[in-house]
């Protein structure tokens, strides 16, 4: 156990509606991430961050916005969710690589 | 831009037979290379990876890798399946930037690994 905790684990929501997913960790590790996964896509990079209040895009960052005001928690918000933001969201830690994932948060919007 | 080819969506083995997971990259620059392994209901954990030096990489649970530069190729291997090998397999690569490249990693579309009995 890498110490990543995601929450909540599952969340259905509306269209339009703002939500947000949290990433704990307590390995102390510089490097988080946001990832979604989606079938016949893999892994696709949201948000990094390589540092408090350090992050940057990823290739699929559009209608997504992080937050890392401290080492261990790294938060991602939907503004205004869509069908299309439907997916499993995975959190990961690293020293420079995604070493650690979560276990995910399954998110369904209607 | 870089890119990751996973051969094969779905891969059945029997126990005991060897496993040969294919994965092909396209990068600019010397890659970073990784493999990992996702059970049901779960997260990605790491298998192995190449970053630079010795062209064979070992791995947990008896995994092995090779970076074949001629080929473009990180192909996973096991000498021998065992059941609880039943998992998908994702390739992934980033590029080799001084040493970081913050974790921008490309994936495959990942593999599904099904042993038989």
């Amino acid at each position: 156990d890498a110490g990543i905790t995601q929450s909540p684990r599952h969340k259905v929501t509306e269209t339009g509606t703002p939500v947000t997913l949290r990433c704990h960790q307590t390995e102390n590790h510089r490097y988080m991430y946001w990832y979604r996964q989606d079938p016949g896509h893999g892994l696709r990079l949201i948000h990094y961050s390589y540092g408090v209040k350090d992050t940057d895009k990823g290739e699929v960052s559009d209608g997504y916005s992080v937050s890392r005001s401290k080492t261990e928690d790294f938060l991602l918000t939907l503004e205004s969710a869509t069908s299309s933001q439907t997916s499993v969201y995975f959190c990961a830690t690293g020293l420079g690589s995604p070493l650690h994932f979560g276990n995910g948060t399954r998110l369904t919007v209607t | 831009a870089q890119s990751v080819t996973q051969l094969g969506s779905h891969v059945s083995v029997s126990e005991g037979a060897l496993v040969l997971l294919r994965c092909n990259y396209s990068s600019s620059v010397p890659p970073y290379l990784f493999w990992y392994v996702q059970y049901p209901n779960q997260g990605l954990q790491l298998l192995l990876k190449y970053t630079t030096g010795a062209t064979l990489v070992k791995g947990i649970n008896g995994f092995e890798a090779e970076f074949k530069k001629s080929e473009t190729s990180f192909h996973l291997t096991k000498p021998s399946a065992h059941m609880s090998d039943a998992a998908e397999y994702f390739c992934a690569v980033s590029e080799n930037a001084g040493g970081t490249s913050y974790g921008k990693l490309t994936f495959g579309q990942g593999t599904i690994l099904t042993v038989h009995p």
